[in-house]
């Protein structure tokens, strides 16, 4: 089955610091592959998201590429924000039969950025 | 354009009692999920809709967990009888199709805590 791993936080940096968060699937097919955000006590919000192989997906200064050869889509951040902190989720998807598609999560990596 | 509204936003009860959780989804989406997310995890699907009809429940724990969407709008999900490990937040998220994927769009969720 599908399966999406990702580095263990908490990942603690200073604000302006480069971040990378690690993530990697198992999948059948050519699923796509998503990053949200988790803010305390919110639900989660869409960050960014890539349909194919080497699509860039981007958003507010975070940028993740599909590569399908190493089976993996890294979030990375050039310059941090204590604003960032949040958990961050990557995700696959698999479109449906009946409509609709089918999220697998990873178990989410905890972002902490200090001043 | 209003989000994904759900209700309560906390809930507490005892093992063994019932419970049930309301969601509104974004105005004209039609599929409609319910997400357990438990501390520490990433949220797991527990039942897809595609407007009033089920699309996927295949881990959904029928012998105490259920939900309907009669009018293909807004959903309940309901617990009866809760247990401890049901301790979880309870997401809700809505889809559209968009270029070539669907985006799901998540509401606040309830917190529940069975004592």
């Amino acid at each position: 089955g599908n399966s999406v791993t990702q580095m263990e936080g908490p990942v603690t940096l200073s604000e302006e610091a480069f971040l990378t968060i690690n993530c990697t699937y198992t999948a059948t097919g050519y699923p796509s592959l998503f990053w949200y955000v988790q803010y305390p006590g919110e639900g989660l919000q869409l960050l960014l998201k890539a349909t194919k192989a080497d699509d860039k997906g981007s958003n507010k200064g975070f940028e993740a590429t599909y590569r399908k050869e190493t089976t993996s889509f890294h979030l990375e951040k050039g310059s941090v924000q204590v604003s960032d902190s949040a958990v961050y989720f990557c995700a696959l998807s698999d479109l449906l039969t009946g409509g609709g598609n089918k999220l697998t999560f990873g178990t989410g990596t905890q972002l902490k950025v200090e001043l | 354009e209003a989000g994904v509204a759900q209700s309560p936003r906390y809930k507490i009860i005892e093992k063994r009692q019932s419970v049930a959780f309301w969601c509104n989804p974004i105005s004209g989406h039609a599929t409609l999920y319910w997400y357990q997310q438990i501390l520490g995890q990433g949220p797991k699907l527990l039942i897809q809709f595609q407007n009033n009809g089920v699309v996927d429940d295949s881990q959904l724990p029928k012998d105490r967990f259920s939900a309907e969407r009669l009018k293909g709008v807004d959903s309940t999900l309901k617990i009866q009888p809760a247990k401890l490990e049901d301790s979880a937040v309870y997401l809700c998220a809505s889809s559209l199709f968009s270029g070539q994927i669907y985006e799901q769009y998540f509401g606040p969720g309830t917190r529940l805590t069975v004592t």
